[in-house]
């Protein structure tokens, strides 16, 4: 079973500064790296999916990186807003298993 | 477009109750449906998929059961609730194996 380490548990920034964290797995044999967003008292909602060695995502101020031949996944948020406050869930979709999720990263941004 | 419902949202019960988790999806035909759970301080668990009505898989020994009595409709039962099972129940859905998930808005349950 493929086993997913996200680092760092949680986070606190200050509103304005930029950060990222990391999403780890042992092996690059998997189909899709994904990125979700959860926010409290909402549903997952899905950022990035990844697939190759070298992909890189951008949506709005949110990015990510792959890397399969390390073994890492990147999160990037430039200018962090009180909004982006919330958990960050990675995921890798591997050939005949599904989804095995990642325990998240939880941010908070402080104005 | 696609909307996915989850009830009730959230749920008490005692221990040794039966539970019934219900999970709908709208607008897709033959989806992927998925079951997971998150315990306190740990990560979303995956504990059952289908892919298809009646098609049942299971991930990990526990509690539960799952039943998928039609397309767009996946069930999560138990005959007898454990302290253990109590956390927050959620519902996806997939077009394919692999392919990107759509939650539904969960079930917060407590088992007392």
């Amino acid at each position: 079973i493929l086993n997913v380490e996200q680092s760092p548990q949680s986070l606190h920034v200050q509103e304005g500064d930029s950060t990222n964290f990391t999403c780890s797995f042992p092996s690059s044999n998997f189909y899709a790296l994904h990125w979700y967003r959860w926010e409290t008292a909402k549903s997952p909602e899905a950022l990035f999916v990844m697939t190759l060695n070298g992909d890189e995502k951008k949506k709005g101020r949110i990015s990510a990186t792959l890397n399969t031949k390390e073994g890492y996944s990147y999160l990037y948020i430039k200018g962090s807003q009180p909004e982006d406050s919330a958990t960050y869930l990675c995921a890798l979709a591997n050939y005949g298993q599904n989804f095995v999720f990642g325990p998240g990263t939880r941010l908070s941004v402080l104005p | 477009s696609q909307t996915i419902h989850q009830w009730p949202a959230t749920l008490v019960q005692p221990v040794g109750s039966p539970l019934s988790l219900e999970c709908t999806v709208e607008g897709t035909s033959n989806p992927n449906l998925y079951w997971y759970r998150q315990a306190a301080g740990r990560g979303l668990q995956l504990l059952f998929y289908s892919v298809g009505i009646g098609q049942i898989s299971s991930e990990v020994p526990q509690n539960l059961s799952a039943s998928r009595p039609q397309d767009r409709q996946f069930i999560l039962s138990s005959k007898k609730l454990l302290l253990s099972d109590s956390g927050f129940y959620l519902c996806a859905w997939s077009v394919r194996d692999r392919g990107e998930q759509y939650f539904g808005p969960g079930t917060r349950l407590t088992v007392t």
